[in-house]
Order: C-alpha cells, then sequence, then structure tokens
C-alpha cells in the first residue's frame, strides 16, 4: 500500500545534539512538507518542496534543516540552534495539485533529555 | 498516547449523538477546504473536503457544510461512535497556493470526546 513512513516514532536528543527525522513516501507525490505541532498550537510549517533539489522556508524555520534529494525521501534535521525542539513532528505530502489535500505520516515525537 | 493538544476546545458527547465541529476559516478568497481527524500519537487522516462552488457534501455518517458568507465550516457527524474521539482539523486552500507549494492553512483543531 502507498504512504508515508516516519521513522523514528519517538526520538530523544540531549542538549547540542543535531538528529535527523526519516520522511520516506512511496506515494509518488512530487511535494513534501514538515510540520510542527505542540499542545494547544495546531500545525505550524518548518519546509516545504515542490521538486527534487528544491525546498522552501515555511513559518518557523529557524533551527531546521531540510533536504530534497530524492523525490521520495525529505528527511529533517533539527539542529542544536532549535532551543526548544520538543515537540510532534509531521511529514506530508502532496502529488503537487491544487486541490489535493495532504497525505500525512504517523510522526515521529522528539523530547530534549 | 500522545496529546496533541492540552488547551484545545473540546466537545464532549453522548454515544449515539450526532456531533457538530465548527470551524472559521481566515481568506474570503479559500475554494477548497478538507477536514482532518488525528487520534492521539497518530498523523492527522483525510476525512472529506468540499469546494466552494457546493454548500454542502456527505460522506459515510460525516457531513461537511460550507457557508461563505460568514467564512464558516462545519462537520456533522452522525451517531457518534467512541472510534471518533479525536481532534478535528479544518483546512483551506486559496488560490495561488501552487506557487506556494500548495500549502494548506490549518485551523486550531478541536478535540472530540464520547462518552460511552
Amino acid at each position: 500500500d502507498g504512504g508515508i513512513t516516519q521513522s523514528p516514532k519517538y526520538l530523544f536528543r540531549k542538549e547540542g545534539q543535531n538528529v535527523t527525522l526519516s520522511c520516506e513516501q512511496n506515494l509518488n507525490h512530487d511535494a513534501m512538507y514538515w510540520y510542527r505541532q505542540d499542545p494547544g498550537q495546531g500545525l505550524r510549517l518548518i519546509y516545504y518542496s515542490q521538486i527534487v533539489n528544491d525546498f522552501q522556508k515555511g513559518d518557523i524555520a529557524e533551527g531546521y534543516s531540510v533536504s530534497r534529494e530524492k523525490k521520495e525521501s525529505f528527511p529533517l534535521t533539527v539542529t542544536s540552534a532549535q532551543k526548544n525542539p520538543t515537540a510532534f513532528y509531521l511529514c506530508a505530502s502532496n502529488p503537487g495539485q491544487y486541490k489535493a489535500g495532504y497525505t500525512f505520516g504517523s510522526g515521529t515525537r522528539l523530547t530534549v533529555v | 498516547g500522545e496529546s496533541v493538544g492540552l488547551h484545545l476546545p473540546t466537545l464532549s458527547v453522548q454515544e449515539g449523538d450526532n456531533s457538530i465541529i465548527n470551524c472559521a476559516y481566515s481568506n474570503s478568497a479559500s475554494d477548497y477546504f478538507i477536514w482532518y481527524k488525528q487520534e492521539s500519537g497518530k498523523g492527522p487522516q483525510f476525512i472529506i473536503d468540499i469546494r466552494s462552488n457546493m454548500d454542502k457534501r456527505q460522506g459515510q455518517r460525516v457531513t461537511v457544510l460550507l457557508n461563505k458568507t460568514v467564512k464558516h465550516l462545519s462537520l456533522q457527524i452522525a451517531a457518534t461512535q467512541p472510534g471518533d474521539s479525536a481532534v478535528y482539523f479544518c483546512a483551506e486552500n486559496a488560490p495561488g497556493a501552487e506557487a506556494a507549494g500548495n500549502k494548506l492553512t490549518f485551523g486550531g483543531g478541536t478535540r472530540v470526546l464520547v462518552k460511552p
């Protein structure tokens, strides 16, 4: 079945460490997105990519980095510059069409220890 | 399970009753709307969508109503079941979004709790 796979489901980061969250899709979707979800704040866009080797900052990109070397993969790195990284991170994809909506992954819960 | 919103508006519903979840959207130019359901610790799942040339659309046990005059969207769930307990988000898409990655704008969400 086609879908989006995020891994790991739970991730723990020490202060000052960079960590990378994986997102893989086999839907042949052109566009991919990373969102951060905090209690009571809904979904906030971190980065998005419309095509391979291209990506754009979202509303809260500071302290994060991404790459899009392959169509099916869009990893997110949470750097040590992100001072409050504890959150639930969601990856999504879209076929690159307007009025098509998103398919979401199951999320990664990142906790700073 | 993961809590996705400790301070979200909450709708408490008796099992078997109908639920109505409301959403005020922001952009009067938006012409495509989606409702998502998010269970604890999981990613959002598509429930139903509606385009602005419609006022109402029905799915299985769900109905979405769109009032463009007051920029209001609602999701009605018939005969609410325990499995309907989740956080529900509305999302909107506006013309011109193609140039910005087809970005959806999400509402803050409503938690639905179904009482047995």
